[in-house]
């Protein structure tokens, strides 16, 4: 069975450009999990979709970050403007749960994001 | 006080020694998460637990509910275990994971 996959893996850019993730989640997983995680903290929730309806954005900084789930499959993870702060890594998870938030959930890789 | 605690922060032991790492938290929950993080980024759940002990490998996780405790333990460790453990929490009140700030393995050979 083939995992979560994100791309890119890495990214540098200046602050107040602008970046895009992307993630496909494992085949037939309802729900979708965006996480920021800053060095030396754990993960911190940005949104999660059910199917391709939103869940829960209540950490997203809206005013910059943006996330679309389009059919309910593949997401994508926009940042515009970004500033030094966003550098982190995006982590994209998926779980089977048709409630929202139950069953294991599966991480990707991982995109290590650098603003400079 | 946050509501989930790992011990140790950081641990390194020998190659075959036999690893604990604690977690306990303060919320009522539905499941209980065990995940470990390679350097890389990349996360791997490990454990999803309610009840009980779970065994796979040599990993073996167990949670007593009562105590709100749950314990990860390696036997027979070995330098590829060398990783940051993560405990995460689902709470009963909510559908987010609650997580602790992970401990730092490193086994030596």
């Amino acid at each position: 069975e083939a995992g979560v996959a994100q791309s890119p893996r890495y990214k540098i850019i200046e602050k107040r450009q602008s970046v895009a993730f992307w993630c496909n989640p494992i085949s037939g997983h309802a729900t979708l999990y965006w996480y920021q995680q800053i060095l030396g903290q754990g993960p911190k929730l940005l949104i999660q979709f059910q199917n391709n309806g939103v869940v829960d954005d209540s950490q997203l900084p809206k005013d910059r970050f943006s996330a679309e789930r389009l059919k309910g499959v593949d997401s994508t993870l926009k940042i515009q403007p970004a500033k030094l702060e966003d550098s982190a890594v995006y982590l994209c998870a998926s779980s089977p749960g048709v409630v929202a938030g139950t069953g294991e959930q599966y991480f990707g890789p991982g995109t290590r994001l650098t603003v400079t | 006080k946050n509501e989930v605690e790992q011990s140790p922060q950081n641990l390194t032991a020998q190659e075959g020694e036999f690893i604990t790492i604690n977690c306990s938290y303060s919320v009522g929950i539905s499941a209980l998460h065990w995940l470990q993080q390679h350097p890389g980024g990349g996360i791997v759940s490990l454990f999803m637990l309610s009840s009980g002990k779970k065994k796979h490998g040599r990993l073996i996780a167990t949670i007593n509910i009562q105590e709100k405790h749950s314990s990860l333990h390696i036997t027979a460790s070995h330098p590829r275990d060398s990783a940051v453990y993560i405990c995460a929490v689902r709470p009963d009140s909510n559908y987010q994971l609650i997580w602790g700030a992970g401990t730092k393995l490193i086994i030596k050979p």
